[in-house]
C-alpha cells in the first residue's frame, strides 16, 4: 500500500534552516509528481510547491518562492524540501502528497503524508 | 493567482442529512477540482478529482459536480464518520489553491 511518512520537523530560530524529508512507499515514486501542503496551527491548507516526476519542473507558492526548495531522489524513493531563511509565519504542519497521475505537471493529489510539524520561533 | 471560495464556512447536520458544500473559483477551471476530507489531528484525504470522479475506496454516497467556476460537493445521508472539514481544491494552474475550508459538524 502506498505510505508517505515526512520528517525533519521541529524548532528553529527565525531566519534559520530545516530540511523536510519524505519516503515514499507502496508504488513506483520515479514516475509520479509531488508536491507539499503546509496547515498553520488552526488554519486551512496551503500548496507549498510542486517538483515532477523527472525533478526539471518545479513550481512554488509566492510566500516560499526564493527561500524553499523542492528536490527528489528517486534512487532513494525520497522528496525533500530546504527551507531557508525561515518566518514564523511558516509555522506550520507540512505535508507531502503524491500526484493522482503519472508523467504530469498538472493533476490532483490521491495519497497523503501525515505530517511533519514545523515550528519557526526564538 | 486563482481565488476558491466555499460556502458555507461551516455547517451543523445530523446523522442521516443531505448536505451540499459549494466552492466558487474566480476564474474558469475547466474540471481541474478536488475536494478533500480532513478530520482533527489527521491528515487530508482525497475524495474526488476532475470535479466529479470519486477516488479509489471513497463510499459512494459522496457525489461532486461542477464545471467552469461553479462546485459541488454533496453527501447524501450523513455518516458518523463524514463529521469533518471539507476543502476544494483547483489544480487548473499553478499555484494550485485551496478554498478556505468548510467544518461540518453534529448538530
Amino acid at each position: 500500500q502506498v505510505q508517505l511518512v515526512e520528517s525533519g520537523g521541529g524548532v528553529v530560530q527565525p531566519g534559520g534552516s530545516l530540511r523536510l524529508s519524505c519516503a515514499a512507499s507502496g508504488f513506483t515514486f520515479s514516475i509520479y509528481g509531488m508536491h507539499w501542503v503546509r496547515q498553520a496551527p488552526g488554519k486551512g491548507l496551503e500548496w507549498v510547491t510542486f517538483i515532477r516526476h523527472d525533478g526539471i519542473n518545479k513550481y512554488y507558492a509566492d510566500y516560499v518562492k526564493g527561500r524553499f526548495i523542492i528536490s527528489r531522489d528517486n534512487s532513494k524513493n525520497t522528496l525533500y524540501l530546504q527551507m531557508n531563511s525561515l518566518r514564523p509565519e511558516d509555522t506550520a504542519i507540512y505535508y507531502c502528497a503524491k500526484d493522482l497521475i503519472d508523467y504530469v505537471d498538472y493533476s490532483s493529489v490521491d495519497y497523503w503524508g501525515q505530517g511533519t510539524l514545523v515550528t519557526v520561533s526564538s | 493567482d486563482i481565488q476558491m471560495t466555499q460556502s458555507p464556512s461551516s455547517l451543523s447536520a445530523s446523522v442521516g442529512d443531505r448536505v451540499t458544500i459549494t466552492c466558487r473559483a474566480s476564474q474558469g477551471i475547466s474540471n481541474y477540482l478536488a475536494w478533500f476530507q480532513q478530520k482533527p489531528g489527521k491528515g487530508p484525504k482525497s475524495l474526488i478529482y476532475a470535479a466529479s470522479s470519486l477516488q479509489s475506496g471513497v463510499p459512494s454516497n459522496f457525489s461532486a459536480s461542477g464545471s467552469g467556476t461553479d462546485f459541488t460537493l454533496t453527501i447524501r445521508s450523513l455518516q458518523p464518520e463524514d463529521f469533518a472539514t471539507y476543502y476544494c481544491q483547483q489544480y487548473n494552474s499553478y499555484p494550485f489553491t485551496f478554498g478556505q475550508g468548510t467544518r461540518l459538524d453534529i448538530k
